[in-house]
């Protein structure tokens, strides 16, 4: 089992639509980073938080210490949303990764 | 204000050769990051320097691989000598403190 689980793998989803994207892991953290890769392959750090919830524009990030769980919202998405979003999470020396989650957002 | 600055953008050898892949971070940061994306194994973080002092290096993959930060304004990651299964894409980021990272565009290593 992974250290760090994303789902789903692949969403696809109107413009307009509200998006949930959800992240779990199973070692202990000092922070979560939520990132976002475009088609052309460049990262972009969306969030980074250790406890609560941070909103920037339309998204907002929720993290819940004691069930080891983060989601990513999208509100109103756009296609200009369509991305590889990445859960990554910061132990005291290391991160690990999650797959990513593949959302395509449709006119 | 400039970004994370790599170079190559791209770099295409052949096996046995020495590959050097640099970065310049943001001016003022001083955490520095080197991982490498690949299909099969995502992103993943190689080693990563604090006030040029490489911290944890325990993702680097095998000796032959090196990384170095001579100053605050340069790093660089060398392979030698390189081997197809080496082909990613390598990617520097930044940051100050323990604020969110700034990636560069990465530089996409084939090794033939």
């Amino acid at each position: 089992k992974n250290e760090v689980e994303q789902s789903p793998q692949n969403l696809t989803a109107q413009e307009g639509e509200f998006i949930t994207i959800n992240c779990s892991y199973s070692v202990g953290i000092s922070a979560l980073h939520w990132l976002q890769q475009h088609p052309g392959g460049g990262i972009v750090s969306l969030f980074m938080l250790s406890s609560g919830k941070k909103k920037h524009g339309r998204l907002i990030a929720t993290i819940n210490i004691q069930e080891k769980h983060s989601s990513l919202h999208i509100t109103a998405s756009h296609p200009r949303d369509s991305a590889v979003y990445i859960c990554a999470v910061r132990g005291n020396n290391d991160m690990r990764f999650g797959a990513g989650t593949r959302l395509t957002v449709k006119p | 204000d400039a970004g994370v600055i790599q170079s190559p953008r791209h770099e295409v050898t052949e096996m046995g050769q020495e590959v050097t892949l640099r970065c310049k971070p943001i001016s003022g940061h001083d955490y520095l990051f080197w991982y490498r994306q690949t299909m099969m194994r995502g992103l993943e973080l190689l080693i990563y320097f604090n006030n040029n002092v490489p911290i944890d290096d325990s993702g680097m993959p095998e000796d032959r691989f090196s990384a170095k930060m001579p100053n605050a304004s340069f790093s660089t990651l060398k392979i030698q000598p390189s081997e197809p299964r080496d082909s990613a894409v390598y990617f520097c980021a930044s940051s100050r403190g323990r604020q969110p990272q700034h990636f560069g565009d990465g530089t996409r290593l084939s090794i033939l």
